[in-house]
C-alpha cells in the first residue's frame, strides 16, 4: 500500500499571502494525485485531479504541480474561505486510494 | 445539481449491524461508479469500499473486508453499505462519494455524511 505524507501539519498564513502545501508518496504515483479541501463540519471538496487540473468551479488561485512522488498545492493569495484542512490522495495504485494525513491552513 | 444524501447512521453496540443508504440525484446514477469513504472523529479520510456502475466489480479496504457489503439499486438511484460485526474503530462519519468518469479512485461529489457510533 502506498503511504502518503503531507507537510507541514499546520500552516499559519495571513490573508492575501501565498500558501504552499506539500505531499509525498512512498512510491511513484505518476500524476494520479488529487487534492481535497475540507472545512469544519463539511464534506471534502475536490480541488485538483491529475496533479494539476482544477476541478469544476475551483478558483484559479488554486494550483497543483508535481509528479512521481513529490507534489505541491499552491494557494496564490489566501482568502478567508480558504482556511481549512487539505488532503492529498493517490489513485495510481488503487484500491485503496490512500489519503495523506492532511495539512491544516489557519489564520496567522 | 448533483446531490448525495446519506442516512442510516446512529449508535450501535459492538458486534451489531447497521445499513447505510445514499440517495443520489442530479445525475445519471447508473452511469457512475461510487465509493464509501469514512472519517473517524478528529482524524483523516479513509477509503472504505467501491462499486462499479453496474455493481459487477466491488472492492473493500482490508479493515472492513468480510464485515461490510456494498451494493446499489440503479432503479432507485441508491447506494448502500451493510455493516456487520461492528467494532469501536468503525466509529466515523461515513460519506458516499461519486467517482468521476474514468477515475475510479477519485471522488468529485460527496454527501454530507452520516455518523456511525459503535459503543456499549
Amino acid at each position: 500500500e502506498i503511504v502518503m505524507t503531507q507537510s507541514p501539519a499546520t500552516l499559519s498564513v495571513s490573508p492575501g499571502e501565498r500558501a504552499t502545501l506539500s505531499c509525498r508518496a512512498s512510491q511513484s504515483v505518476s500524476s494520479n494525485l488529487a487534492w481535497y479541501q475540507q472545512k469544519p463540519g463539511q464534506a471534502p471538496r475536490l480541488l485538483i485531479y491529475g496533479a494539476s487540473t482544477r476541478a469544476t468551479g475551483i478558483p484559479a488561485r488554486f494550483s497543483g504541480s508535481g509528479s512521481g512522488t513529490e507534489f505541491t498545492l499552491t494557494i496564490s493569495s489566501l482568502q478567508s474561505e480558504d482556511f481549512a484542512v487539505y488532503y492529498c490522495q493517490q489513485y495510481n495504485n488503487w484500491p485503496p486510494g490512500t489519503f495523506g494525513p492532511g495539512t491544516k491552513v489557519d489564520i496567522k | 445539481e448533483v446531490q448525495l444524501v446519506e442516512s442510516g447512521g446512529g449508535l450501535v453496540q459492538p458486534g451489531g449491524s447497521l445499513r447505510l443508504s445514499c440517495a443520489a440525484s442530479g445525475f445519471t446514477f447508473s452511469s457512475y461508479e461510487m465509493n464509501w469513504v469514512r472519517q473517524a472523529p478528529g482524524k483523516g479520510l479513509e477509503w472504505v469500499s467501491y462499486i462499479s456502475s453496474s455493481g459487477s466489480t466491488i472492492y473493500y479496504a482490508d479493515s472492513v473486508k468480510g464485515r461490510f457489503t456494498i451494493s446499489r439499486d440503479n432503479a432507485k438511484n441508491s447506494l448502500y453499505l451493510q455493516m456487520n460485526s461492528l467494532r469501536a474503530e468503525d466509529t466515523a462519519v461515513y460519506y458516499c462519494a461519486r467517482a468521476p468518469r474514468g477515475y475510479s479512485g477519485q471522488a468529485d461529489y460527496w454527501g454530507q455524511g452520516t455518523l456511525v457510533t459503535v459503543s456499549s
